[in-house]
């Protein structure tokens, strides 16, 4: 059975950091890619970012582009989420979800996939 | 960016009837690269639709998604009380994924 459980969420100020981690298992986590989705509170899903399986191919939603960094460690079938600078607008509870196998990328180019399984989240609160 | 745009925002149904929600992309979402999503309160999103029109594993067939270009519609041809929630449309034909803002199905 496909597992993917976060952690790391919590309370933080503007400005800090927050690192999120997200535990896979039930699948060979080091062939798939890998997404991070977040969910304001009331409000709708907003893709983050994704990283293909060997980490080669990294993209970023331009609303935490410089600020956010994502990888994975195959050998530990994780992977994260290191936010910096952050804002009251990154309140969020944040997914991780892994990437159908349709996608993969090669040759310089991604063929992006949906998302087929889906963590039950971490809460990220940035707040004075 | 594409930008997804979903209508109507509240659907309001009884059980029995049939839900048609839309999704129209500001430009032409390549391979028909579109999969919707079912949100309940306090859960995770779980796939229901994806290349438009292939239902995931283990979604019932009242479940049905059309569409090409910039338009697609996700169809519920009759509800069940389970299937009252919130539903997201998203393109993954390019390297910024976006979801639409999705559309509540309430009972009526």
């Amino acid at each position: 059975e496909v597992q993917l459980v976060e952690s790391g969420g919590g309370l933080v100020k503007p400005g800090g950091s927050l690192r999120l981690s997200c535990a896979a298992s039930g699948f060979t986590f080091s062939s798939y890619s890998m997404n991070w989705v977040r969910q304001a509170p009331g409000k709708g899903l907003e893709w983050v970012s994704s990283i293909s399986s060997s980490s080669s191919y990294i993209y970023y939603a331009d609303s935490v582009k410089g600020r956010f960094t994502i990888s994975r460690d195959n050998a530990k079938n994780s992977l994260y989420l290191q936010m910096n600078s952050l804002r009251a607008e990154d309140t969020a509870v944040y997914y991780c979800a892994r990437e159908s196998s349709l996608g993969y990328c090669s040759g310089g180019s991604c063929y992006f996939s949906y998302l087929d399984y889906w963590g039950q989240g971490t809460l990220v609160t940035v707040s004075s | 960016e594409i930008v997804l745009t979903q209508s109507p925002g509240t659907l309001s149904l009884s059980p029995g009837e049939r839900a048609t929600l839309s999704c129209r992309a500001s430009q032409s979402v390549s391979s028909s690269y579109l999969a919707w999503y079912q949100q309940k309160p306090g859960q995770a999103p779980r796939l229901l639709i994806y290349g438009a029109s292939s239902r995931a594993t283990g979604i019932p067939d009242r479940f049905s998604g059309s569409g090409s270009g910039t338009d697609f519609t996700l169809t519920i041809s009759r509800l069940e009380p389970e299937d009252f929630a919130v539903y997201y449309c998203q393109q993954y034909g390019s390297s910024q994924r976006t979801f639409g803002q999705g559309t509540k199905v309430e009972i009526k």
